[in-house]
């Protein structure tokens, strides 16, 4: 089952905050974090593994409920370079790696 | 550093014509993905693969095959091309499965008319 993303789109100003959340109703191992760019690939942004842990990369950190199967990613003044449709990806114990349908994200000035 | 290498970059294909997307690593990956994106949507696995010779279905496998010889390498054929068929196709590939990130070729974007 694909994992549920909200909202769809988000139009922020420069500097504004957001969260993007991810949730599932499979028992989870992973929750991957991308952001796609228009025309181009997916880029990793970063990976939660089982166990509640936060990570962070420099203003964009996450979280992870495993309790929940609830992951969110959360945004902090927000860059123009933030722009792009961010994808959550689960992992299951097949190892297949499956994702939402996107959060599509504007930053303007 | 190639890391996960996708030909051709475009093709357009007739109906009914098949091919192949080729799809190679060389960075000693054992999983191996292949995605699906339409235009303005998600991506949505078509096949995946665990190790040589090992293959599974993904959420739309329908309409393609793959085989994994090699563990560089992770074909994916279109058999009796339609125009639902096209899309950006994406291939991946990660050390430890859905453990670790996962690494995107630059896509294939597919028209079939």
């Amino acid at each position: 089952q694909q994992p549920v993303q909200s909202p769809q789109a988000v139009i922020l100003r420069e500097g504004e905050d957001a969260v993007i959340n991810c949730s599932s109703s499979k028992a989870l191992y992973s929750v991957h974090w991308y952001r796609q760019k228009h025309g181009e690939a997916p880029v990793f942004l970063m990976i939660l593994l089982k166990g509640g842990e936060q990570k962070g990369h420099e203003k964009i950190s996450a979280s992870f409920n495993e309790k929940k199967q609830q992951s969110s990613l959360y945004l902090t003044a927000s860059q123009l370079s933030y722009s792009g449709t961010y994808f959550c990806g689960t992992a299951d114990s097949s190892y297949k790696l499956i994702f939402g349908s996107g959060t599509r994200l504007l930053v303007r000035p | 550093n190639a890391g996960v290498t996708q030909t051709p970059k475009f093709r357009i294909l007739k109906i009914g014509q098949s091919m192949t997307l080729q799809c190679a690593q060389d960075m000693n990956h054992n999983y191996m993905y292949w995605y699906r994106q339409d235009p303005g949507m998600g991506l949505k696995l078509i096949y995946y693969s665990v190790g040589a010779g090992i293959t599974d279905k993904g959420e739309v496998p329908n309409g393609y095959n793959v085989s994994r010889s090699t563990t560089e390498d992770f074909p994916l054929r279109l058999e009796l091309a339609a125009p639902s068929q096209t899309s950006v196709y994406f291939c991946a590939s990660s050390s430890r499965g859905g453990n670790t990130e996962a690494f995107f070729g630059q896509g294939t974007r597919l028209t079939v008319v």
